[in-house]
């Protein structure tokens, strides 16, 4: 079991559904991460908080909206999405923003109809 | 510059047999070099890092063989076993003021009864 926990770990939406993806660590880590992985391929890096606060956003469409409400839980809500956003969306926190390890959580598989 | 490459896309190996994969990289600022270890359907998880100022590092049957000079460092999986059948990944950070992970295209391991 990871101690970066994710929910849920499947979800089928449409196109015009709004839906949460919701990310939660309990390790004190004060850095948190969203990654994109699509099949047979390396994680792709979306959105970092540090603190709490948004610090490095890799030109991810606005359709993806990062939320951290407190150190211990990321959010990333979806609105509108398209088939080509189907993939594994992965959750990974660290002890600092430039501090390494990054820990993985298990992922949420997303599927777009 | 920012680019980790890694070989070979896929490995087959024979039970008790030796796995090597390999990954270069180019940004003599990456201080961090980290293995990632994913099963299907699960997250990448951490199996064994290195930082420059070690040649190799040995954890279990896991060892990580590191060359400054050739910008090049390498998993070793010693008695290989069918458990040990996953994507593996390297990475590299440590560029500039962030602490993004570089991570390679990944490497298919198969190991056969």
């Amino acid at each position: 079991d990871t101690e970066v926990t994710q929910t849920p770990k499947h979800l089928v939406m449409g196109m015009t559904n709004k839906k949460s993806l919701k990310c939660e660590q309990h390790m004190g880590h004060r850095a948190m991460y969203w990654y994109k992985q699509k099949a047979k391929k390396p994680p792709e890096l979306m959105f970092v908080y540090s603190y709490e606060k948004l610090s490095i956003n890799e030109s991810v469409p606005s359709r993806f909206s990062p939320e951290c409400p407190n150190s211990s839980l990321l959010n990333l809500h979806l609105h509108a999405l398209q088939p080509e956003d189907s993939a594994l969306y992965l959750c990974a926190s660290s002890q600092g923003f430039r501090v390494q390890p990054q820990h993985f959580g298990d992922g949420t598989r997303l599927s777009i109809l | 510059q920012q680019q980790v490459k890694q070989s070979p896309q896929s490995l087959i190996v024979q039970k008790g047999g030796i796995s090597i994969i390999n990954c270069a990289y180019e940004n003599t600022a990456f201080d961090y070099f980290p293995w990632y270890q994913q099963f299907p359907g699960k997250g990448p998880a951490l199996l064994i890092a290195i930082r420059p100022d070690v040649s190799e590092k040995k954890e279990g049957r896991f060892t990580i063989s590191f060359n400054k000079s050739a910008k090049q460092f390498s998993l070793h999986i010693m008695d290989s076993q069918p458990g040990d059948s996953a994507t593996y990944f390297c990475a590299a950070s440590g560029d500039g003021a962030t602490n993004k992970l570089i991570f390679g295209t990944g490497t298919l391991l198969a190991v056969q009864p």
